[in-house]
């Protein structure tokens, strides 16, 4: 596609439930990454994959946290059980190289109430 | 650990120049970018330094110090829409770019 879609846009759950994130990357990108923006915050790194390598899991926060990336194609970020800490925004990037800049989709802002 | 410092808050007037700097101490280096993310929005890249130097690019420049782990980014002629947060951010050997906390720059007629 023309730019990395996420969805959904906004996500309200109940605490205690599961959710799904999903990121669809720029066509032709290697590097995907999940980051965690919480109110007023900095961007956290969650979770990079590249390519068929196995991803680099270090920024997951806690077990509850885990993330999909099936070859180059679309990734999903699952939180299950949530907690209210875990409202946030999440964004995700996608990069041609390593090095190259990233580029942003609009994130997924999660409410857990 | 990793660790970027920014100024969190800065006031600049419509047509002048701000200069906004960036601190780090990360266990590997591979580059620093930085990128405007406006209130609500994605961060988009502004610009990417890997080697000391100025580099320019329109309104805008960021220059880099390995020596001393240190880099600004320069808005010359600053306009209303230049209000956003300016995030400084710094690729490692793990693949992965840290962030610092951003400032927010408001720019005041």
């Amino acid at each position: 596609g023309a730019g990395v879609s996420q969805s959904p846009s906004n996500k309200v759950t109940e605490k205690g439930k599961d959710v799904e994130l999903r990121c669809d990357p720029i066509s032709g990108h290697t590097a995907l990454y999940w980051y965690r923006q919480r109110l007023g915050q900095g961007l956290e790194f969650l979770i990079y994959f590249q390519g068929n390598s196995a991803p680099d899991k270090s920024g997951l926060p806690s077990d509850r946290f885990s993330a999909e990336r099936t070859g180059e194609s679309v990734s999903t970020l699952t939180i299950q059980r949530t907690q209210q800490e875990d409202s946030a925004v999440y964004l995700c990037a996608s990069s041609l190289r390593r090095n190259g800049d990233y580029t942003f989709g609009s994130g997924t802002r999660l409410t857990v109430v | 650990g990793q660790n970027i410092d920014q100024p969190t808050e800065m006031t600049a007037t419509e047509g002048a120049i701000v200069q906004i700097n960036c601190t780090y101490q990360t266990s590997g280096f591979n580059g620093l970018f930085w990128y405007q993310q406006h209130a609500g929005e994605a961060p988009t890249f502004l610009s990417y330094n890997v080697l000391d130097g100025l580099e320019e690019k329109g309104r805008f420049s960021s220059f880099l110090s390995r020596s001393k782990g240190y880099s600004y980014l320069l808005l010359k002629e600053l306009q209303m829409k230049d209000s956003a947060s300016y995030l400084c951010a710094v690729q490692t050997g793990a693949n992965n770019l840290f962030f610092g906390t951003g400032t927010r720059l408001t720019v005041i007629p």
